[in-house]
């Protein structure tokens, strides 16, 4: 356990299911992120929130939408997705704006788009 | 953004020390070197960070060279469990510059 708890651990959806991935953390940081790692690729950041509001979308499709209710929490919700959508999904935290500082990852959800 | 070149991969005995090398001669002086890993079918983890004195924890030592255009990982007997990918991250103060992007890293395979 890292410290960054992400549910579920696999998650296998329809392409036109609606679902909804969960990350909490209770390290004290105010900063958490979405990473994307797709098979033999690195990771890729996809967005990043400080002090709970959204400070980066990176060129991420619209049928990902995240939310960051508190510090604590971030969701990632799912809809309309495709096949090349399957891919394992990383959650981190950290302390905002500092460089010298390091992340917490969770151990991630493994989506399976069908 | 400042970059860093790693080996693909790397062979280790176990038991043995490993060197990881890392390339960053593009650094700006108020870059940070961090190193993280990622074990299969886990999210990374944290290893180690420094800025320019070379620094030691439980997990491993990072060495600096003087003029900080590279570095190298220094995991001082390796174990069937340091099997994993290692990440060198240049973290850059403030905005964007400061998220932890990741290249390909190194594949560290350690035979028994």
């Amino acid at each position: 356990e890292t410290g960054v708890t992400q549910t579920p651990r696999h998650l296998v959806m329809g392409m036109t299911n609606k679902k909804s991935l969960k990350c909490e953390q209770h390290l004290g940081h105010n900063a958490m992120y979405w990473y994307k790692q797709s098979a033999k690729k690195p990771l890729e950041l996809m967005f990043v929130y400080s002090l709970e509001e959204r400070v980066e979308n990176n060129s991420v499709p619209s049928r990902f939408s995240p939310e960051c209710p508190n510090s604590s929490h971030l969701f990632l919700h799912l809809h309309t997705l495709q096949p090349e959508d399957s891919a394992l999904y990383l959650c981190a935290s950290s302390q905002a704006g500092q460089n010298n500082y390091g992340y917490t990852f969770g151990s991630g959800t493994r989506l399976t788009v069908v | 953004d400042a970059k860093t070149t790693q080996p693909n991969s790397m062979e280790s005995n176990e038991e043995e020390p490993v060197h990881l090398p890392c390339n960053h001669s593009t650094i700006s002086g108020t870059d940070y070197i961090h190193w993280y890993r990622q074990l299969p079918s886990q999210g990374p983890e944290y290893v180690i960070h420094g800025l320019t004195s070379n620094v030691n924890n439980r997990m491993a030592s990072l060495a600096i060279a003087e003029d900080r255009k590279s570095s190298t990982l220094i995991l001082h007997r390796a174990t069937l469990r340091d099997a994993a990918v290692y990440y060198c991250i240049l973290r850059t103060y403030g905005g964007s510059q400061g998220n932890l992007i990741f290249g390909k890293g190194t594949k560290l395979s350690v035979k028994p």
